[in-house]
């Protein structure tokens, strides 16, 4: 079955960079998108972007241009979202998840990794 | 910016239908996409392209659209489906996803 394993959890100081991984399983990396999903504290889902694994094409939310980096190991299967320059707002549960529309991305997110918490803290 | 409007909470009682309504100015040119979330889980896919159901979704959960509102139905509603539902769409553009506030349903 469809799998995404996340990395754990990470504290960082403000400032600082972190990396979040996302291995996948059951199906093949390269045919599917990726999205990066975040959540603040008792708060709603927020969108970061997606990947294409095959193509390595990103799209990344207005909000997190030029601080957000998506890349992927393929021989892994493997998808990472890295976040640099982070504040205190930062601080949430970071998902990936599968677009269930294959080599088209169509916004439909049809499995997800359980969810990596990354704290800012100093 | 684009937004999703949804109602902050809705109560029900078991049994009775429950309808979360999601509105925006481009629901009419984009899909929408509703995700069930308990509390310490990642969310679930309950409904994709306005109206279809992923398989293993019980079929008392329905989507529909009409204009400028989309709505995900519970009908008879279960104790299990207390959770947050958000919806999803795009942007005018179709290039960024958007997510709405979200809604506690509680039961």
């Amino acid at each position: 079955q469809v799998q995404l394993l996340q990395s754990g959890a990470e504290v960082k100081k403000p400032g600082a960079s972190v990396k979040v991984s996302c291995k996948t399983s059951g199906y093949t990396f390269s045919t599917y998108y990726v999205h990066w999903v975040r959540q603040a504290p008792g708060q709603g889902l927020e969108w970061i972007g997606w990947m294409n694994p095959n193509t390595r094409a990103v799209n990344y939310a207005q909000d997190f241009q030029g601080r957000v980096l998506m890349t992927r190991e393929t021989s892994t299967g493997t998808a990472y979202m890295t976040l640099s320059r982070l504040t205190f707002d930062d601080t949430a549960i970071y998902f990936c998840a599968r677009d269930k529309g294959g080599l088209e991305v169509e916004g439909s997110l049809d499995s997800w990794g359980h969810g990596t918490l990354v704290t800012v803290s100093s | 910016s684009y937004e999703l409007t949804q109602p902050p909470s809705m109560s029900v009682s078991p049994g009775q239908t429950a309808r979360i309504t999601c509105s925006a100015d481009t629901l009419p040119k984009q899909y929408a996409y509703w995700y069930q979330q308990k509390p310490g889980q990642a969310p679930v896919l309950v409904i994709f392209k306005d109206s279809q159901r992923p398989s293993g979704i019980p079929e008392r959960f329905s989507g529909s659209s009409s204009g400028t509102t989309v709505a995900l139905t519970i009908n008879g509603v279960l104790a299990e489906d207390e959770a947050d539902y958000y919806c999803q769409s795009a942007d005018t553009s179709g290039a960024f996803v958007i997510f709405g506030g979200g809604t506690k349903l509680t039961v």
